[in-house]
């Protein structure tokens, strides 16, 4: 079965500093999702990356998939608090399943 | 538009004693429909997931079962809870095929067995 490995598990930033969280598909990718999720509460979709080397953007935050490398990398440009959170991936089609998640602090 | 349902919010339940958390989809019709676990605010387990009425498939042996009565109701139950039954349950629900599609996330229920 496919499995995602996430890297850093925790992450802990200052203001105003960038970041990037990585996720690995140990199969094949056909696509990937990206979701953030406020402690406590359901998940938000952040974005939907559908072939390789599509990068997408959405405010500060920017997405790359890497096909071959079966990778993904998610950057956060100039942090803030509200960007604290899970941030999770997942693979596009067939069963929805996640990666362990990586927790970000954002250091006013 | 579509919006999901899940509750309740917080649950506390003593050892053996049963659960049932209910999920409903409004909007849309033969979603996919999925049920998570999440402990200690990591990762999320996949539980169970139903492409259809009755058809529930498990992922992770367990305490818990599924059941999908209706095409947008989905119930999560145990007979008898466990303490490590405790942990955070979210529904989910995504549009079939189309090679895939994002999902749309309850707000989730924080469950305390003690």
């Amino acid at each position: 079965s496919q499995e995602l490995e996430q890297s850093p598990q925790s992450l802990i930033v200052q203001e105003g500093k960038n970041l990037t969280i990585n996720c690995t598909s140990s199969k094949t990718l056909y696509g990937l999702y990206w979701y953030k999720q406020k402690y406590g509460e359901g998940l938000i979709f952040l974005m939907m990356l559908q072939k390789g080397g599509e990068e997408k953007s959405h405010e500060k935050i920017t997405a790359k998939l890497d096909e071959k490398k079966q990778q993904s990398s998610l950057h956060i440009t100039a942090s803030q608090p509200s960007h604290a959170g899970i941030y999770l991936c997942g693979p596009r089609g067939g069963k929805l399943i996640f990666g362990q998640g990586t927790e970000l602090s954002v250091k006013p | 538009s579509q919006t999901i349902h899940q509750w309740p919010a917080t649950l506390v339940q003593p050892v053996g004693s049963p659960l049932s958390l209910e999920c409903t989809v409004e909007g849309t019709s033969n979603p996919n429909l999925y049920w998570y676990r999440q402990a200690a605010g990591r990762g999320l387990q996949l539980l169970f997931y139903s492409v259809g009425i009755g058809q529930i498939s498990s992922e992770v042996p367990q305490n818990l079962s599924a059941s999908r009565p209706q095409d947008r109701q989905f119930i999560l139950s145990s007979k008898k809870l466990l303490l490590s039954d405790s942990g955070f349950y979210l529904c989910a629900w995504s549009v079939p095929g189309r090679g895939g599609t994002e999902a749309f996330f309850g707000q989730g229920t924080r469950l305390t067995v003690v």
